[in-house]
């Protein structure tokens, strides 16, 4: 079976780092973009960007271009979503997906919770 | 790239069928046929239902059914279940590597 598994839940404090990760298994990782969306408390979800993890060519949302960085490491089967100093804002749930063929979400890993809080 | 629009909340009682809008621009929904609709119940990941307008995932009921007229698609749930009730996102694909998401519709099974 095609499976995404994040890293757990997170609470950090405004201006701190920090780093989050999805793993994939049961396909070749390499092969397929894999996708981050964000659903912000009792919202709905937006897309992030993706990365290609054979040559880690990524694409960014124009609204998340600056603020966030995603990275991969083909050979742990791993993506990651990371931020350089966080903000109360950055609160929500954070959502991997692989792209089957770059045009739909489909698996999605389980999510991480991201806190942050002073 | 502005969010589709949904409405907010529908809702229906069992064994009837509801449909859901989803309205974009020419420059996403009109323009590809790569919109994907997404369910997600209340502490859980997002479930693919359709993709590319009209298509079923392997083990998705064909109870939901996806089409598209313009720059609308449109999800339908036939035969209402008590396990449908939950929130529901269309997707598009909007070009230059750009995906924008529904603002989601709450489904109650009433």
């Amino acid at each position: 079976d095609v499976q995404l598994v994040q890293s757990g839940a997170e609470v950090k404090k405004p201006g701190e780092s920090l780093k989050i990760s999805c793993e994939g298994s049961g396909y070749t990782f390499a092969s397929y973009w894999i996708g981050w969306v964000r659903q912000m408390p009792g919202k709905g979800l937006e897309w992030m960007g993706f990365i290609y993890p054979g040559d880690s060519d990524t694409r960014y949302s124009p609204s998340f271009q600056g603020q966030v960085t995603i990275s991969a490491d083909k050979s742990r089967n791993t993506a990651y979503l990371q931020w350089s100093s966080l903000k109360a804002s950055d609160t929500a749930i954070y959502y991997c997906a692989r792209l089957p063929t770059g045009n739909w979400f489909d698996p999605w890993g389980q999510g991480t919770q991201v806190t942050v809080s002073s | 790239q502005s969010a589709l629009t949904q409405p907010a909340s529908v809702s229906g009682s069992p064994g009837q069928s509801i449909t859901i809008s989803c309205t974009g621009t020419s420059s996403d929904v009109g323009s590809y046929n790569l919109v994907s609709w997404y369910q997600q119940h209340p502490g859980k990941a997002p479930k693919l239902l359709i993709y590319e307008d009209s298509k079923w995932p392997s083990g998705v009921s064909n109870r939901f059914s996806g089409s598209k007229s313009g720059n609308t698609a449109s999800l339908t749930i036939s035969g209402l279940r008590a396990e449908d009730e939950a929130d529901y996102y269309c997707c598009s694909y909007a070009g230059s590597s750009i995906f924008v998401f529904g603002g989601g519709t709450k489904l109650t099974v009433l």
